[in-house]
């Protein structure tokens, strides 16, 4: 079946540093891929999307490219910022087909530390 | 602002004790999801609903664990009797599909925490 997965965590890092987080799927059809934020004591919240190959989502400094040929989707920020610590899910959804639309595969999230 | 509310966000319970979830979706989202955080098991989908019509609860331990909308505008997580094996953060989201237009787009309470002793 789908899946996604994504680096281990915690990472942690300098406040201004260069972030990546990576994240590979596995999928049958032609999905949409998604980052998720959890930050503490919240639920999920989208961050950004991309619903075909090449797209790339961007939101809040953030950048994601959906690369089709390496099946991956990695997160990437330039300079982060105390307050982007959280946890982030990488996800994939067929959201093509509205009967299966909803059923999310998240990958298991990874932690970030900024540290001042 | 629009949001998902679920009630309580934080439930404390013995061992056998019948545990209701409530969830109020975002006004004129059509579907409605549970999913269950731990740690060992990060997120996984319990059950989901499209205009209040169950499409999939096969996520859910059946045997005690339950999950309904009344209405539009409430949806029912129950664990009857719950175990400490079900001490977990159950969130639950909502989102829209409409027939060619879907932003596949989740939004997720703040969730109920739940510690079963």
């Amino acid at each position: 079946g789908d899946s996604v997965t994504q680096m281990e965590g915690p990472v942690t890092l300098s406040e201004e540093a260069f972030l990546t987080i990576n994240c590979t799927y596995t999928a049958t059809g032609y999905p949409s891929l998604f980052w998720y934020v959890q930050y503490p004591g919240e639920g999920l919240q989208l961050l950004l999307k991309a619903t075909k190959a090449d797209d790339k989502g961007s939101n809040k400094g953030f950048e994601a490219t959906y690369r089709k040929e390496t099946t991956s989707f990695h997160l990437e920020k330039g300079s982060v910022q105390v307050s982007d610590s959280a946890v982030y899910f990488c996800a994939l959804s067929d959201v093509l087909t509205t009967d299966s639309w909803g059923k999310f595969q998240f990958g298991a999230g990874t932690q970030v530390v900024v540290t001042p | 602002d629009a949001r998902v509310t679920q009630t309580p966000r934080h439930k404390v319970t013995e061992m056998g004790q019948e545990v209701t979830m409530r969830c109020q979706p975002i006004l004129g989202h059509n579907t409605v999801f549970w999913y269950r955080q731990t740690m060992m098991q990060g997120l996984e989908l319990l059950a989901y609903f499209r205009n209040r019509a169950p499409l999939d609860d096969s996520g859910m331990p059946k045997d005690r664990f339950s999950a309904e909308m009344p209405d539009a505008t409430l949806a029912t997580l129950k664990i009857q009797p719950s175990e400490p094996r079900d001490s977990a953060v159950y969130f639950c989201a909502s989102g829209l599909v409409r027939s060619g237009m879907n932003t596949g787009e989740l939004f997720f309470g703040e969730g109920s925490r739940l510690t079963v002793l």
